[in-house]
């Protein structure tokens, strides 16, 4: 079935860092990739997606780009604030509708000022 | 006011009672899942619903039941609670209007005793 896997468990940056967190897929055809963003004590919260080869998606500073070469969707931030720690979440939609989403695991992101 | 809200949000629970969590949505959304969270494995699919009095299982249905009586409501139920079932549960809405963004609730967390 449909998988997503994100390399890091953990990551610990000092404010204006740069933020990479590798998210990489596996899912025949074209999937929808997405990031979410949870912040302690609330749900998960859409960040962005994207559909299709090539397309990035970007919000608040964040970005990431599809890949089907490499089947990822790695996000990356230049500058890191404090107000970003939180566990961020890279998924993939079902074929066909989207409807369903399968999650990684989740990176949990901490920045010291 | 949240879109997606839960209760209760908090719960303490016998092994072997019975709990429902309870799930109501203002976004006028078809899809309605439930969703598993636990460190170190990140969202899991438990049961999801694309219209009211009717449900599909997910990825780790076993031990649970859902109901969906309407529209904006969607329940999920343990009858016989067990310890491995403590956890955070979140719901979640979508519809295809929003690209199949998922909106989740802030979450129900479950301690089993």
């Amino acid at each position: 079935g449909d998988s997503v896997t994100q390399t890091e468990g953990q990551v610990a940056l000092s404010e204006e860092d740069f933020l990479t967190i590798h998210c990489n897929y596996s899912a025949s055809g074209y999937p929808a990739l997405f990031w979410y963003v949870q912040y302690p004590g609330e749900g998960p919260q859409f960040l962005f997606r994207a559909s299709r080869d090539k397309e990035k998606g970007s919000s608040r500073g964040f970005e990431a780009t599809y890949d089907k070469g490499t089947t990822s969707f790695h996000l990356r931030k230049a500058s890191v604030q404090e107000s970003d720690s939180a566990v961020y979440y890279c998924a993939l939609g079902e074929r066909g509708s989207n409807a369903k989403l399968t999650f990684g695991k989740g990176t949990k992101l901490s920045v010291k000022s | 006011e949240a879109a997606v809200t839960q209760s209760p949000r908090s719960k303490v629970a016998v092994t072997g009672g019975k709990v429902t969590l309870s799930c109501h949505q203002t976004n006028n959304h078809d899809y309605m899942y439930w969703y598993r969270q636990d460190t170190g494995h990140g969202l899991r699919l438990i049961h999801y619903s694309y219209v009211a009095d009717s449900t599909e299982k997910g990825d780790i249905p076993d031990g649970y039941k859902a109901s969906r009586p309407s529209q904006e409501n969607f329940s999920l139920i343990l009858e016989l609670a067990s310890l491995s079932q403590t956890a955070v549960y979140f719901c979640a809405s979508s519809d295809q209007n929003s690209g199949n963004t998922l909106y989740f609730g802030e979450g129900s967390r479950l301690i089993v005793v």
